[in-house]
């Protein structure tokens, strides 16, 4: 079955650093989102990526779409403590499935 | 803000035990889902639920489970005999419309299997 990694999976910054995440999945893709997930807490929606090559920005996150739809990845820029969480990526195989392949996520934790 | 909510916050059974985990979707919205969290694992999607019918369902989602919307607001999950490694967090989550992209997720229900 279709497989999405996520690497690193853990990553430690010092506050104001950047930090990436990468996702691959093991087949291609329709769509893509990310979600955050606080310790403790449930999956908040960030974004989806449609198109192969998409690129998208919210404030100091930026989000890409591999152009062979397999790929994708998240770079905040000056982390803050309140970018603390785990991120996963989340893939779609076809447009009219239901079904979202969640990745393995990335648990960033920040040093002040 | 309209939410997602869940109950309970958190199960305790017995192995073999039924379970039934309840969840209020946002009103106006159609789609429905439901998710598992092993601890410190990934988000794994169980089935999503349409026009009162399921609409996919991942193979995790065997014989055990069922869902139902019993009436206009609530969403629940059943699994009929739990086993140890039902132990999980347990999301129920919702989407408006067809062509809106995001769904939102409730606070869980931490389901503990003895």
């Amino acid at each position: 079955g279709q497989q999405v990694m996520q690497i690193p999976q853990y990553q430690h910054v010092q506050e104001g650093e950047d930090f990436t995440t990468y996702c691959n999945s093991s087949t291609t893709l329709s769509n893509i989102q990310w979600y955050k997930q606080r310790p403790g807490g449930h999956p908040v929606f960030l974004i989806q990526l449609v198109k192969s090559g998409e690129v998208k920005k919210q404030k100091r996150l930026t989000f890409q779409f591999g152009e062979a739809k397999k790929n994708s990845s998240l770079h905040i820029t000056a982390t803050q403590t309140t970018d603390v969480g785990t991120y996963f990526c989340a893939g779609k195989s076809n447009f009219g499935n239901e079904k979202l392949t969640f990745g393995t996520g990335t648990r960033l934790t920040i040093i002040p | 803000e309209p939410e997602v909510t869940q109950t309970p916050s958190h199960q305790v059974t017995q192995m073999g035990q039924e379970v039934i985990l309840r969840c209020v979707p946002i009103s106006n919205h159609l789609y429905f889902y439901w998710y598992r969290q092993i601890l410190g694992q990934k988000v794994e999607f169980l089935v999503s639920f349409y026009n009162n019918e399921i609409s996919e369902k991942s193979e995790i989602f065997d014989d055990q489970f069922s869902v139902e919307r019993p009436d206009g607001s609530n969403f629940t999950l059943k699994i009929r005999s739990t086993k140890l490694e039902d132990s999980a967090m347990y999301f129920c989550a919702s989407r408006r419309i067809q062509q809106a992209d995001e769904q939102f997720f409730g606070p869980g229900t931490r389901l503990t299997v003895l």
